[in-house]
């Protein structure tokens, strides 16, 4: 079955830098595009960034952008997100996710776990 | 970008039926698709609806997805207490390339 499961998540100071990995499973990594999503505690959903099958497109929401950046390793069939500078308020539990389309991107399906990230 | 409104909450009794809305006022809304996914407390998000109104697998016909135009509505019937969660729709925003969460409506069964 379709998985994906986070990990890289921690404890880190404002400015600091960290990366969040995403490894999938139970479906052809290649052909589809991976979501980042996050969730404040106590709050919804935040959309975070795109990349799409084929690594040709990358779009990020005006709070990340400049700062987060995503890449893809279909050697791995992993999904990475890189996280500069962050702040207190990208505290939140991280959530990468497959795209629901084969071949564009559209909007998520499958689900990981989620990963926490706190700022302080 | 735009904003989807959802109403902060709902609640109907074991049984009945419920129905939530999502709404926006961009006309990339009114002419794009939508999904919906609950999520349960402490859990992952899981899709329920994609395309307007294609059930996702795993889920009963008892959810079920409608749009029009600039709103869309999840309802579910037949209520259960596993019901109660978060819902949340969302969109792609084909004019900035973004996608657009509305703000979660919970549900309670009485």
């Amino acid at each position: 079955q379709v998985q994906l499961v986070e990990s890289g998540g921690r404890v880190v100071k404002p400015g600091r830098s960290l990366r969040l990995s995403c490894v999938t499973s139970g479906f052809s990594f290649a052909n589809y595009a991976i979501h980042w999503i996050r969730q404040a505690p106590g709050k919804g959903l935040e959309w975070v960034a795109v990349m799409s099958y084929d690594e040709t497109e990358a779009y990020y929401a005006d709070s990340v952008k400049g700062r987060f950046t995503t890449s893809r390793d279909s050697a791995l069939d992993t999904s990475f997100l890189q996280m500069n500078n962050l702040r207190v308020e990208d505290t939140a539990t991280y959530y990468c996710a497959r795209d629901t389309t084969f071949g564009v991107i559209s909007l998520p399906n499958y689900w990981g776990r989620g990963i926490p990230v706190t700022v302080s | 970008h735009f904003e989807l409104t959802q109403p902060p909450s709902v609640s109907a009794a074991p049984g009945q039926k419920v129905a939530i809305s999502c709404s926006g006022s961009d006309s990339t809304f009114a002419s794009g698709s939508v999904s919906w996914y609950q999520q349960v407390p402490g859990a992952a998000p899981k899709l329920i609806i994609f395309d307007n109104n294609k059930r996702a697998s795993g889920f009963p016909a008892r959810f079920s997805g409608s749009k029009s135009g600039p709103s869309a509505s999840l309802a579910i019937s037949g209520l259960q207490t596993g019901d109660e969660a978060d819902y949340y729709c969302a969109t792609w925003d084909s004019r900035l390339n973004l996608v657009v969460f509305g703000g979660g409506t919970l549900l309670t069964v009485l």
